[in-house]
């Protein structure tokens, strides 16, 4: 079954750096597009962007460009998102999802990895 | 600001039926049919629960159904059940130059 799990919890001051990990299983890991999105405290849901774990290529949201930085270990299935420059406004639980079985949805998701910013 | 508009919040008594409507523009729900939407319940990960306007996952209930009518997609969910409680989130593909995908603010589903 595809399980998608991610790495614990980080605290982190403002300023730093992030890197979250997300490993694949169940699925052929190169053949389906890997998202990234986050959830502040109280709030709705926020795409940040997109890796094909097969070329590495990317998109992410505007909003995103410059801290952002999606990246993939195909020999591991794992695909990592670093985020830099943080501030408190940063401050949420990340997920990847994998449209596995739908083209362009978000079918399996990880857990969430929450990431807390704070001085 | 999200770019998908929810109610903030919905309810309905078990057995009833209750819908959830998620308004958009040409550029996004309008414009393709990828529109899905997600169940999440505290503390944990979204769940999806249509897909591609109109379609159930396996394994989702027959009571949850999707539609699209130009800029505004819907989902509704008959049969009401205490579980269904739950915030309730949209989501489409959007040609826009700033982002890919666009979730709407969230509705919450209260059962009363």
């Amino acid at each position: 079954q595809v399980q998608l799990v991610q790495s614990g919890a980080e605290v982190k001051k403002p300023g730093a750096s992030v890197k979250v990990s997300c490993k694949a299983s169940g699925y052929t890991f190169t053949s389906y597009y890997m998202h990234w999105v986050r959830q502040a405290p109280g709030q709705g849901l926020e795409w940040m962007g997109i890796i094909n774990p097969s070329g590495g290529s990317t998109s992410y949201a505007q909003k995103f460009q410059g801290r952002v930085t999606m990246t993939r270990d195909t020999s591991t299935s794992t695909v990592y998102m670093e985020l830099s420059s943080l501030r408190s406004e940063d401050t949420a639980v990340y997920y990847c999802a994998s449209s596995v079985d739908t083209a362009m949805d978000f079918d399996y998701w990880g857990q969430g990895t929450l990431v807390t910013v704070s001085s | 600001q999200s770019a998908l508009t929810q109610p903030a919040s919905v309810s309905g008594s078990p057995g009833q039926s209750i819908t959830i409507s998620c308004t958009g523009t040409s550029s996004d729900v309008g414009g393709y049919k990828y529109v899905s939407w997600y169940q999440q319940h505290p503390g944990k990960a979204p769940k999806l629960m249509i897909y591609d306007v109109s379609n159930r996952p396996s394994g989702v209930s027959n009571r949850f159904s999707g539609s699209k009518s130009g800029n505004t997609a819907s989902l509704t969910i008959s049969g009401l059940q205490a579980e269904d409680e739950a915030d309730y989130y949209c989501s489409s593909y959007t040609s826009s130059s700033t982002r890919n995908w666009v979730f709407g603010g969230g509705t919450k589903l209260t059962v009363l």
